[in-house]
């Protein structure tokens, strides 16, 4: 079945560092790929989207581009802030008779330190 | 637009109580879904609904039924809690038609089974 693997945190930076966190998926289709973001207390929040290969999303400084031959989709910002500490999970949806799904990653916990 | 609710935001039972999840939807979104989130975890899809009318398991469907009341609201309950049950519960919905099958959070239910 489908799956995606990211890396386990928790990813502790300083305040405009660069940020990576990694994502591969495995997948029968051709899914779209998804970054969702959790804060403190808070439900999930979809962070960026991209539907084909080569897609890159973006939003808020954020960006991940769809690589198909790698089958990745690397979570990427320039310079992260205080209030980007979150935990951020990697999906990909699916058609599974008809419906679609999500399946996640278990979820990659960013600490930022001013 | 209040996007996806749920309530109640907290709950502690007691080992063979029972209680119901409740969601509910303002998008007009025609698929809904029931996950839960465990440490390490990631999400784990308990129970979906494609329409009104419909629901299928997901991966984790055991000691949990749903109820899809109407298009805007789908119930989840617990007929004999138990400790494995201690979780954090999210509903979703999705966005119709399309083709990058995006979720919609709700705040989530922290359910605590002693």
């Amino acid at each position: 079945g489908d799956s995606v693997t990211q890396m386990e945190g928790p990813v502790t930076l300083s305040e405009e560092a660069f940020l990576t966190i990694n994502c591969t998926y495995t997948a029968t289709g051709y899914p779209s790929l998804f970054w969702y973001v959790q804060y403190p207390g808070e439900g999930l929040q979809l962070l960026l989207k991209a539907t084909k290969a080569d897609d890159k999303g973006s939003n808020k400084g954020f960006e991940a581009t769809y690589r198909k031959e790698t089958t990745s989709f690397h979570l990427e910002k320039g310079s992260v802030q205080v209030s980007d500490s979150a935990v951020y999970f990697c999906a990909l949806s699916d058609i599974s008779g008809g419906y679609s799904t999500l399946t996640f990653g278990k979820g990659t916990m960013l600490l930022v330190s001013p | 637009n209040a996007g996806v609710t749920q309530t109640p935001k907290f709950q502690v039972l007691k080992t063979g109580q029972s209680m119901t999840l409740q969601c509910a939807q303002d998008m007009n979104h025609n698929s809904m879904y029931w996950y839960r989130q465990d440490p390490g975890m990631g999400l784990r899809l308990i129970y979906y609904s494609a329409s009104e009318g419909t629901t299928d398991k997901g991966e984790v469907p055991n000691g949990y039924n749903v109820s899809r009341l109407n298009k805007r609201e789908f119930s989840l309950r617990l007929e004999s809690a138990a400790p494995s049950q201690t979780s954090v519960y999210f509903c979703a919905s999705r966005v119709p038609g399309g083709s990058s099958y995006e979720q919609y959070f709700g705040p989530g239910t922290r359910l605590t089974v002693t």
